[in-house]
């Protein structure tokens, strides 16, 4: 079956340390989505790609790096620089660019933990 | 930044009974609307993509409906079944490459 596949599922984390998130698509997709949820606040958009080799700051970039090598694949890095990496992290993809009409897939997200 | 207000945060709704819940958002620029259900420990799952003023959607005992002139769409369930208790999160767009996320409303079906 096609779908998004997000790990780990939980992950705890010591103060300083840097953490990749994985995200992998069996879809086609061209477009992937990070996203962070915080109690009481909408799912909020950090990075987002378009196409391969291609990606975009969001709104709460700040402290997070991603990579697109491939076209299935579109891990998140959290670094020491982020203030509050304590969240559940949601990863997406759409079947072309432009979110605007296109439905988003997602996956089962991850559990970021700081310690 | 783009706000958008889902109400009410949380409700109870007796097994059987109809419910509705409403996601509210800039009037100016809207392009879509789309509605999720998120239901615990599972993926957000899409529900509809709504483009026009006046479109009306449904997919079984859940309709849509969108107001784009005054910024409003209401989502509706009919006749609840356990299997509805969920997050419905609605999201806004205005044409570019970002969806903008309400909280969310919380629905617990008494059995």
């Amino acid at each position: 079956d096609g779908g998004i596949t997000q790990s780990p599922k939980y992950l705890f984390r010591k103060e300083g340390q840097n953490v990749t998130l994985s995200c992998e698509q069996n879809l086609n997709h061209d477009a992937m989505y990070w996203y962070r949820q915080d109690p009481g606040q909408g799912l909020r958009l950090i990075y987002y790609s378009q196409i391969v080799n291609d990606f975009q700051k969001g709104d709460i970039a700040e402290g997070y790096s991603v990579s697109r090598e491939k076209k299935e694949s579109f891990p998140l890095t959290v670094t020491s620089a982020q203030k509050n990496p304590t969240a559940f992290y949601l990863c997406a993809s759409s079947l072309t660019a432009g979110a605007g009409a296109n439905v988003l897939t997602f996956g089962a997200g991850s559990r970021l933990t700081v310690l | 930044i783009l706000n958008v207000e889902q109400s009410p945060q949380s409700l109870h709704v007796q097994e059987g009974d109809s419910t509705n819940f409403t996601c509210s958002f800039p009037s100016s620029n809207f392009y879509a609307l789309h509605w999720y259900r998120w239901e615990t420990a599972k993926s957000p799952e899409a529900l509809f993509v709504m483009t026009l003023n006046g479109d009306e959607k449904k997919k079984g005992r859940i309709s849509a409906t969108l107001n784009t002139k005054e910024g409003y769409s209401y989502l509706y369930i009919k006749g609840s079944q356990p299997e509805d208790s969920a997050t419905y999160l609605c999201a806004f767009n205005f044409g570019n490459e970002k969806l903008t996320f309400g909280t969310g409303t919380r629905l617990t079906i008494i059995p």
